[in-house]
């Protein structure tokens, strides 16, 4: 099946500095990737859909300058986290999507962000 | 704007007891339905994808079905074990861009 990973897993961090998290698909080429936050005991929000060579489009009320999001090949995307701030300390989840895969998107297993 | 709901929040059952989880969506244009676990800290199990063409989909105890018209899908899982213990998400895809959009989850423990 379809393998998406996501680096790293878990990562801390000091309040104002970036942190990069990485989305990749591992045996198969993804056109389109998303990427999620999940807050404790919540369901899961679309920040952005990412399309490979292409700006990313960014849900309502999510700031694009703060999360940068760079889909450089069918196979990577990441999301930097910039002057990252307590508030900002989360699970982000990515998924891919391919036109082969009859409308499912494989999903990653997530990286823990806590800012200090 | 799509939105989804599930019921309920939370559900305690005893090991082997049959239980159905609810899903609800507003908008009826949907392109597919998909159920998901999660198990804490973790990222998401895909469990079954129905079509909006499709009524139902089955794989080993979970039966899920969809019915558009009504904004309505229910997860069955037969048998419930203690491994089943998660949160289940539901979430539907809709529109030409491929966006999921996920409800609030049901909180599912399982007793010995």
């Amino acid at each position: 099946g379809a393998v998406v990973s996501q680096h790293p897993s878990w990562v801390i961090c000091k309040s104002g500095t970036s942190v990069k998290i990485e989305c990749r698909s591992l045996d198969f080429q993804a056109t389109t990737m998303f990427w999620y936050r999940q807050f404790p005991k919540q369901s899961l929000m679309l920040m952005a859909t990412s399309n490979e060579g292409s700006k990313a489009t960014y849900e309502q009320g999510v700031e694009k300058d703060k999360f940068l999001i760079n889909h450089a090949s069918l196979t990577l995307s990441t999301l930097t986290v910039t002057s990252a701030h307590p508030e900002d300390s989360s699970f982000y989840i990515c998924s891919a999507y391919t036109s082969e895969s009859s409308y499912e998107q494989y999903f990653g297993p997530g990286t823990r962000l806590t800012v200090t | 704007k799509q939105e989804v709901t599930q019921i309920p929040a939370a559900l305690s059952v005893p090991e082997g007891e049959n239980l159905v989880l609810n899903c609800s969506f507003t908008d009826s244009a949907i392109y597919n339905l998909q159920w998901f676990r999660q198990d804490p800290g973790k990222g998401l199990t895909s469990l079954l994808l129905i079509q909006s063409s499709q009524r139902e989909q089955t794989s080993g105890r979970l039966n899920a079905s969809l019915d558009k018209s009504s904004g309505r899908s229910t997860l069955y899982i037969a048998a419930s074990q203690p491994g089943d213990s998660a949160t289940y998400l539901c979430a539907v895809e809709g529109g030409a861009t491929n966006k999921l959009i996920f409800g609030t989850g049901t909180l599912l423990a399982v007793q010995p």
